[in-house]
């Protein structure tokens, strides 16, 4: 069965770093989305992404973040300066058409020190 | 934000019996509801979903049911297995294609 996949599975960061997390969607799949779950707290919408823009975000994605479909098949998400706070699961998920669900990626797991 | 809630943070019942595992929301301007199911050191994995014209949807074990003038859905799963085990997250959208809100989710245990 067609799968997100997710690199690094764990990354730690010192505080201020850029941090880059790479997401491959399914390939035929048009939307592309990240989301976070802070440990204990719930799982957190942050961008949406289509035909190459980003189609919505929400009030926690600012400046310190960034998305990028670089080339056909990866989508990553960027966080400039790193601060504590970013500590969390990060998801990348992918849609096949606007009433497809959603597949999750295993997640990648930032810890930020 | 409460905009989507699961009340119960634990749920566990015997290997064979009914699992109902509910979620109650806020938003009236949901109108797509989903389930998802997650494993430990795994992405939340889709289970099945229920658009607000409908009141019930089935699949397989699984079937969902929406009460929307009350505001509450839930998820009824039988037979339960141990292998069902897992996160249960409720989740909602404005449109079946808009960003999801998620509730805070239920860990169901099924004992064999």
């Amino acid at each position: 069965e067609p799968e997100v996949t997710q690199t690094p599975s764990h990354q730690v960061t010192q505080m201020g770093q850029e941090v880059i997390l790479r997401c491959v969607p399914i390939s035929n799949h048009l939307y592309f989305y990240w989301y976070r779950q802070i440990l204990g707290q719930k799982v957190e919408f942050l961008v949406s992404f289509y035909n190459n823009e980003i189609s919505e975000k929400s009030e926690i994605f600012d400046d310190q973040f960034s998305v990028e479909r670089p080339d056909g098949s990866n989508f990553t998400l960027k966080i400039r300066s790193t601060k504590l706070e970013d500590s969390a699961m990060y998801f990348c998920a992918s849609r096949g058409g606007i009433s497809n669900g959603y597949t999750f990626g295993s997640g990648t797991r930032l810890t930020v020190v | 934000d409460q905009q989507v809630k699961q009340n119960s943070p634990s749920l566990s019942v015997q290997e064979g019996r009914i699992s109902i595992l509910n979620c109650d929301y806020t938003n009236s301007m949901f109108d797509y509801f989903l389930w998802y199911k997650k494993y430990p050191a795994e992405g939340p994995t889709f289970l099945i979903s229920i658009s607000s014209i409908k009141d019930k949807n089935e699949d397989g074990r699984f079937t969902v049911f929406l009460n929307k003038s009350a505001k509450h859905l839930s998820l009824h799963i039988v037979p339960s297995q141990p292998g069902d085990s897992a996160v249960y997250f409720c989740a909602a959208s404005e449109t079946s294609g808009s960003r999801l809100t998620f509730g805070e989710g239920t860990q169901l245990t099924v004992n064999p």
